[in-house]
């Protein structure tokens, strides 16, 4: 069972080029997130999706842009990469019962990416 | 404002020291509160949950505690190893899918 898995683990760009970070999970969780951790901070969200086909805007969501095709994948897109955007990336999954409580969250192993 | 504030920010102890971090919170409505153990280079992975009706909770060398009136939350860590050595993260959630995450207690132990 592989639970989160997200590629690329490592990425260097240059400003204004663009990428995709993939995030996939295998729990069949209706709830994905992107989240970026920079050193200070917590864990801040980015966008995250409720289900298959539909997305929203978390904290911090400018400059970037996700897509839920499949209900196993979740994707992180930067269309110009600027240098603010060097940081660790974590997707994240959650379910969640049918009483409403909010379910634990599975984290994959992260992606660093330098924005040059 | 919804804010989770854990204390210290770093602690170094020595190993088979038992030690205690702490978390505040003023996350409302409260759903349930959570402490990750996030090692190096790696994602964050859950220890315990705590709901509201929930005051003590042990996982191995980990007992959690939540004092729902106060909103406060410990994490005491017994007879610690040198793989103890991770960043700590409190997380409250306030409802589906909404978490709110403190910045963390980094926690070395030394031999």
């Amino acid at each position: 069972n592989a639970g989160v898995t997200q590629t690329p683990k490592f990425r260097v760009l240059k400003t204004g080029q663009s990428m995709t970070l993939l995030c996939a999970q295998d729990m069949n969780h209706e709830y994905m997130y992107w989240y970026r951790q920079d050193p200070g901070m917590g864990l801040r969200l980015i966008h995250y999706s409720v289900g298959e086909g539909t997305t929203a805007k978390g904290e911090v969501p400018d400059g970037y842009n996700v897509s839920r095709l499949k209900k196993q994948n979740f994707l992180l897109g930067l269309e110009s990469a600027a240098p603010s955007q060097t940081s660790v990336y974590f997707c994240a999954s959650s379910y969640s019962s049918g009483s409403g409580d909010t379910g634990e969250l599975f984290f994959g192993e992260g992606s660093r990416l330098t924005v040059l | 404002k919804n804010q989770v504030e854990q204390s210290p920010q770093s602690l170094i102890i020595l190993e088979g020291k038992n030690c205690t971090l702490q978390c505040n919170y003023t996350v409302s409505p409260f759903s349930n509160l959570r402490w990750y153990k996030q090692d190096t280079g790696r994602g964050p992975v859950s220890l315990t949950i705590m709901t509201f009706s929930e005051n003590t909770k042990s996982n191995g060398r980990y007992t959690a505690t939540l004092d729902a009136d106060t909103k406060q939350s410990s994490l005491h860590i017994t007879a610690s190893q040198l793989s103890d050595s991770a960043s700590y993260i409190c997380v409250v959630s306030a409802s589906r899918n909404q978490f709110y995450f403190g910045t963390g207690t980094s926690l070395t132990v030394i031999p």
